[in-house]
Formats: C-alpha cells, sequence, structure tokens
C-alpha cells in the first residue's frame, strides 16, 4: 500500500464549477501538508500549504485536513480554463523529513 | 533568481550509453532533490542532498545511478549504462532548512532511451 493516495483522474469540470481533490493516506505522522500544481511539460509548483489540521484559504483556493481520517482535500471555486493542471498532494513528518508525493490528479476546465 | 536550472531540457539516447543531467539549485538552498516522474509510477524521490553531502540514496533504483553535488551550485545524476525503462521525466529540486513547504522545481529532463 502507498503511503499517499491520490485519484489519478482525469476529472473533467466545465468552467465556473467547484473542484474538490482529494487524496488519503497512511502514516499519522504526517504534520505537513502541500498541494503542488503541476502545468504540461513543467516542474510542480507549490500552491498552498498547511500544518497539522484544519483549513486555509487562499483567494479562491482551500485546503482542508482531517487527520482523524487522514484525509486532506484541494476546493477550487470558480474554476477557470487557467486551472487545468495536474494537482498533486504532498506531505511530511517535519521540516527535515523528505516529502512524499501523491500520483497527482488531472484536472481539465471546459469553457 | 533564475530557479532551478535543469540541463538538457530534452535527452534522446541509445540504450546502453551514459547518461549525464545537470542541475543547478537556487543560491543559498542546502537541500537538493532528484525525482523521477512517469505515468505509472508518479513522482520518486531517487536521492538528496543536504550540504553537498548525500543523506538518503534509498530511492535509487540500481547502481547503475549515481549522483554527486561537488559544490553547493550544481549536482549531477548519471545513469550508467541507460536502459529502455529508465525513459522518464527527471526533476530537481532545492529547498531551504526548514522549510518542507519550499521545495522549488526544476522544469526537468525528459528522457527517452531507444
Amino acid at each position: 500500500q502507498k503511503e499517499v493516495e491520490q485519484d489519478p483522474g482525469p476529472l473533467s469540470v466545465p468552467e465556473g464549477a467547484i473542484v474538490s481533490l482529494n487524496c488519503t493516506y497512511s502514516n499519522s505522522a504526517f504534520q505537513y501538508f502541500m498541494w503542488y500544481r503541476q502545468y504540461s511539460r513543467k516542474g510542480p509548483e507549490l500552491l498552498m500549504y498547511t500544518y497539522s489540521s484544519g483549513n486555509k484559504e487562499d483567494g479562491r483556493f482551500t485546503a482542508q485536513v482531517d487527520k482523524s481520517s487522514k484525509y486532506i482535500s484541494l476546493f477550487i471555486r470558480d474554476s477557470q480554463p487557467s486551472d487545468s493542471a495536474t494537482y498533486l498532494c504532498a506531505m511530511s513528518r517535519s521540516s527535515a523529513s523528505k516529502i512524499i508525493f501523491g500520483s497527482g490528479t488531472r484536472l481539465s476546465i471546459r469553457p | 533568481d533564475a530557479g532551478v536550472i535543469q540541463s538538457p531540457r530534452h535527452e534522446v539516447t541509445e540504450m546502453g550509453q551514459e547518461v549525464t543531467l545537470r542541475c543547478k539549485p537556487i543560491s543559498g538552498h542546502d537541500y537538493l532533490f532528484w525525482y523521477r516522474q512517469t505515468m505509472m509510477r508518479g513522482l520518486e524521490l531517487l536521492i538528496y542532498f543536504n550540504n553537498n553531502v548525500p543523506i538518503d540514496d534509498s530511492g535509487m533504483p540500481e547502481d547503475r545511478f549515481s549522483a554527486k553535488m561537488p559544490n553547493a551550485s550544481f549536482s549531477t545524476l548519471k545513469i550508467q549504462p541507460s536502459e529502455p525503462r529508465d525513459s522518464a521525466v527527471y526533476f530537481c529540486a532545492s529547498s531551504l532548512a526548514g522549510q518542507p513547504y519550499g521545495y522549488t522545481f526544476g522544469s526537468g529532463t525528459r528522457l527517452t532511451v531507444v
């Protein structure tokens, strides 16, 4: 079993829809949770991060962490075609630990 | 800052040949990571360095793979001999200590072994 599980998609939604992306994990020691966005033929770039449980909002993006369920989510409101990319969840045990990535969900926003 | 710089962007080589991928991390970053990305396996950590010293190479698939970091501004990943199953996109990333959020990735090297 992988430490981090993520549905690869692809996920296709119309412009303006709310998008929900999710990951589950098995290691309860994870404390740092991140979402990376990767455009085609580019490297991943950090989108959002949270420490421990709770919610964090940044513009149209909201990250949620539920440590009791070992479940993290990324919500995108008012989705735009420019949001079309692969979204990777990532997590680590401590500030000095390596980051473990999910396999990524490919998202397409239809105009 | 120009970010993490990788070269070459694309590499096509014949099976059995030696391949060297290069990376220049962001100035001042003390961690450097080499990842491999494929459709089947996603993003896999191969090896990472802290202050030019290899810390964890448990992700290196086999002895054909080697990585070096001779100084703070340069690292190489070498595959010798290369095999078709090594075809993937190889990413280099760097970060500062104490900032697990702060990985900055390069644009990757797309390797094709024929």
